[in-house]
């Protein structure tokens, strides 16, 4: 049973534009989120996170949106750049129970093309 | 880089055997999580221990065993091996108990044949 699921393997995104990954859960006791960013050859970077107090994360190129009545959260890169390639993980806990316990979804492999 | 060291960085062994990965965290982090990659699933946690003692259990199979020693490093055993085991071993390490960011090491690729 998955919880966390990126049901895009793949994105392709032009240098500049928009890339927006997206993420589903099942457990509505998860209440708070993470990306993460893997590199081939490399162990996963964390890049932004989330409370499922708030809707929406910004942080420089990177924001994350939160609808937690849809149990579906995006991670928007603007503009996208080439360095961004990598495979994007979404992750989820819950807090009060599992702290530090993550639950990833399978991954989204991003290329910009330049 | 991490900081977070894991070796070996690629193991080939045999069904039925055992092997140890180790990791050493980040200089001061407290905390060590232990994750599989397999081909075919995302990234599984399997344990996490803080200052020695363990904090989380996951889907870990019993033929797994871990532990975290007085300097903090970790050691993942996993015995009677199977096929299925083949995978990448992420450690990863944070400074307390709860931290949303996670440093996670360059990973082990154990294969199994």
């Amino acid at each position: 049973d998955q919880q966390v699921k990126q049901n895009s393997p793949s994105l392709s995104v032009q240098e500049g534009r928009i890339s927006i990954l997206n993420c589903d859960y099942t457990n509505s006791m998860f209440d708070y989120f993470l990306w993460y960013k893997k590199y081939p050859a490399e162990g996963p970077t964390f890049l932004i996170s989330i409370s499922s107090i708030k809707d929406k994360n910004e942080d420089g190129r990177f924001t994350v949106f939160l609808n937690k009545s849809a149990k579906h959260l995006s991670l928007h890169i603007v503009p996208s750049q080439p360095g961004d390639s990598a495979v994007y993980f979404c992750a989820a806990t819950d807090l009060n129970n599992a702290g530090n316990m993550l639950t990833f979804g399978g991954g989204t492999r991003l290329m910009v093309k330049p | 880089d991490s900081g977070v060291t894991q070796t070996p960085k690629h193991l080939i062994t045999a069904t039925g055997q055992r092997v140890t990965l180790r990791c050493s965290p980040r200089s001061g982090d407290l905390s060590v999580y232990w994750y599989q990659q397999s081909l075919d699933q995302g990234l599984q946690f399997l344990i996490h221990y803080y200052n020695g003692e363990e904090r989380a259990k996951g889907n870990i199979l019993e033929r797994f065993s871990a532990q975290q020693f007085p300097d903090l490093h970790s050691e993942l055993n996993l015995s009677s091996l199977e096929l299925g085991d083949s995978a990448l071993y992420f450690c990863a390490s944070s400074p307390g108990l709860w931290s949303d960011e996670q440093f996670f090491g360059p990973g082990t690729r154990l294969t199994v044949l």
